[in-house]
């Protein structure tokens, strides 16, 4: 069974303070991971999609990295605006259609 | 700008109700999902159409149907609410079964 974990659950820094948030996951056949931006009360917006090992997509203060095992959402020098929860998810075979499989997400909180 | 958007903000029913949730996009995807999101759960997948007429199951389906008549159209059926599927509902869309979603704001439901 496909899985995704993200970490931390919930994540505080004061503005500028670097982070970053982690998304590991165990699926065969991975197409493509992705990640997305939850506002309190709003659906999720997405942010990036990496497809390979190695592959890196940069948007503003957000970076997101992928290995063969975990992705990286790496935050320089947050603001406050930058708070929201992050979720990631997997792209992969099953049953001969894609699946895609979030996780539960990292509450991110940056304090002024 | 695409665009995916949900007949209700918020509900409030009460436990035996029919409820019927609906969801359009204006994108032309063939692929449309619905989810429900509780804390610590992250987003289940509850039922998905890859075409008009056609429906699979999702992870959770049970107390569920759903209805798709038309193709920019998906609509998800309480048959008869219970307080255990107060939740926040949300709707996508996606170009292949295993791309991006586009997601709704949210339909928060809540059963009493």
């Amino acid at each position: 069974e496909d899985q995704v974990t993200q970490s931390p659950e919930a994540l505080r820094l004061q503005e500028g303070e670097s982070s970053s948030l982690n998304c590991s996951y165990t699926v065969s056949g991975l197409r493509g991971l992705f990640w997305y931006r939850q506002d309190p009360g709003k659906g999720p917006e997405f942010l990036f999609t990496l497809y390979s090992a190695g592959e890196e997509k940069e948007k503003e203060r957000l970076k997101a990295t992928l290995t063969k095992k975990e992705s990286f959402l790496h935050i320089t020098a947050p603001k406050p605006e930058d708070s929201a929860t992050y979720l990631c998810a997997v792209q992969a075979t099953s049953g001969g259609y894609q699946k895609v499989t979030f996780g539960t997400g990292t509450k991110l909180q940056v304090i002024p | 700008d695409v665009k995916v958007t949900q007949s209700s903000r918020y509900l409030v029913k009460r436990t035996g109700e029919k409820v019927f949730l609906e969801c359009v996009q204006d994108m032309d995807h063939e692929n449309m999902f619905w989810y429900r999101q509780d804390p610590g759960l992250g987003l289940r997948l509850i039922y998905f159409s890859y075409d008009v007429k056609m429906k699979e199951k999702g992870d959770i389906p049970e107390g569920y149907s759903v209805s798709r008549e038309k193709k920019e159209r998906f609509s998800l059926i309480l048959e008869s609410a219970s307080t255990n599927q107060t939740s926040m509902y949300l709707c996508a869309s996606s170009l292949t079964s295993g791309s991006r979603r586009y997601f709704g704001p949210g339909t928060r439901l809540t059963v009493t």
